[in-house]
């Protein structure tokens, strides 16, 4: 069974700090995926990391996928109370194709 | 912006009910899926639906679970005779390739309530 383990499961910071997210599996993934879920909405999709080592931004968010394709981060520069909500990687399964596998979430919480 | 729409937003049910859970997808998607998240727990995967039959399913998705897309427009997860851990969140998503190459885009779900 393939898993995705996060981690920190909560986070609660100061308006201004920078953090970090971290996604880690065992297993390779032929690409992963970043989530923001809000409370009674549907995850919505943030960015796809496809290649082994590759970084992609989002303003003061930077995504990174690790050269082995089987873990990956998320950097947060200079959070702000808008950034609160919970996170959530998801991996695409090297050997399918149809199904996301989910980590549980960190919950972030930026406080002004 | 296009939308995953589903309907309706909460249901309660008893036990050993029928429950048929809509969504309407991106009107130009392909791959049509459903997912469930219990209060607390991971977004788990059930079931994918492409080209008018069911392309992988999960343990989860057992014989009391079916899903439909009727009409071309609609698609829907129908619950046979509901237990009470089917209570949870369940969300709809279609994506116009397969997962890994595009964008999954997700419903805001249908909470169900087995009592």
């Amino acid at each position: 069974t393939q898993l995705l383990e996060q981690s920190p499961q909560f986070l609660s910071i100061q308006e201004g700090e920078n953090l970090t997210v971290y996604c880690n599996s065992s297993s390779v993934f032929s690409s992963l995926q970043w989530y923001r879920q809000e409370p009674g909405e549907g995850p919505v999709l943030l960015v796809t990391v496809v290649t082994g080592g590759e970084v992609k931004k989002l303003k003061r968010l930077t995504f990174q996928f690790g050269d082995a394709r089987k873990d990956s981060s998320l950097h947060i520069t200079a959070a702000q109370p808008g950034d609160t909500g919970l996170y959530l990687c998801a991996g695409v399964s090297a050997g399918g194709y149809n199904k996301l596998i989910f980590g549980a979430g960190t919950r972030l919480a930026v406080h002004p | 912006e296009p939308e995953v729409t589903q309907t309706p937003s909460h249901q309660v049910t008893q036990m050993g009910q029928e429950v048929i859970l809509r969504c309407v997808p991106i009107s130009n998607h392909l791959y049509f899926y459903w997912y469930r998240q219990i209060l607390g727990q991971k977004v788990e995967f059930l079931v994918s639906f492409y080209n008018n039959e069911i392309s992988e399913k999960s343990e989860i998705f057992d014989d009391q679970f079916s899903v439909e897309r009727p009409d071309g427009s609609n698609f829907t997860l129908k619950i046979r005779s509901t237990k009470l851990e089917d209570s949870a969140m369940y969300f709809c998503a279609s994506s116009y390739e397969s997962p890994g190459a595009n964008v999954l885009t997700f419903g805001a779900g249908s909470r169900l309530t087995v009592l």
